[in-house]
């Protein structure tokens, strides 16, 4: 059964810090793997989309890396704004449905 | 381009009723799936829906029902509501699920009183 765990599951910095959010998934038969950002009391927001067979996604601020065979991803976030702060989830599909982590609830601090 | 419409946005039912909500996916995406957020457990997965079939069924009483439209829009059903419904349910529209991205709706707050 595959699990995802995301770690921290809260992080404070001060605006224009470089931070890194941690996701890994215990089954490495996966088709790929997605970050979301999450508001308060809102749906989830795709960030980055990884295939099974990339290394890793850019958007913007954000750069998403995989290494499947480790069961491990990272969301590195530069220079952050208080606008980034969210909590954060990534999901992983395979055989199932998508499953989520927990999220990583992120505070940017002015 | 329209994203995933939900509604009502906001619900609150007694213990005991019922309730559907709805899904619109994005034009063109056959499949839905829905999800049960709450704060202890996360997002939990109820069920898929593709070409107005059900693929897959998550670990959810059989309370929890749903369906799919030719149009692939689809409706969930929570029969007799319980406290522990109380969530934030949430669709997903995809082009073929667990292969392609995913875009979720903004949600239906259900509270159970």
């Amino acid at each position: 059964k595959q699990e995802v765990t995301q770690i921290p599951a809260a992080l404070s910095v001060p605006e224009g810090e470089n931070l890194v959010l941690n996701c890994s998934f215990t089954d490495s038969a996966i088709y790929n793997l997605q970050w979301f950002r999450q508001d308060p009391g809102k749906g989830l927001t795709s960030l980055l989309l990884i295939q099974s067979s990339q290394r890793e996604q850019t958007s913007g601020r954000l750069n998403a890396s995989l290494d499947k065979s480790s069961g491990r991803s990272t969301l590195y976030i530069a220079a952050s704004q208080p606008g980034d702060s969210a909590t954060y989830l990534c999901a992983v599909s395979g055989n199932t449905p998508l499953v989520f982590g927990k999220g990583t609830r992120l505070s940017v601090i002015a | 381009k329209a994203g995933v419409t939900q509604t009502p946005r906001y619900l609150i039912k007694t213990r005991g009723q019922q309730v559907t909500l709805s899904c619109s996916p994005i034009s063109g995406h056959r499949s839905v799936s829905w999800y049960q957020q709450t704060p202890g457990q996360g997002l939990q997965f109820l069920f898929e829906y593709f070409s107005e079939t059900q693929r897959n069924k998550g670990n959810f009483p059989g309370r929890f029902s749903g369906r799919q439209f030719s149009n692939s829009r689809s409706e969930m059903n929570v029969s007799t509501l319980e406290l522990g419904d109380s969530a934030l349910y949430l669709c997903a529209s995809s082009l073929e699920s667990g292969r392609t991205e995913a875009f979720f709706g903004q949600g239906t707050r259900l509270t159970v009183v």
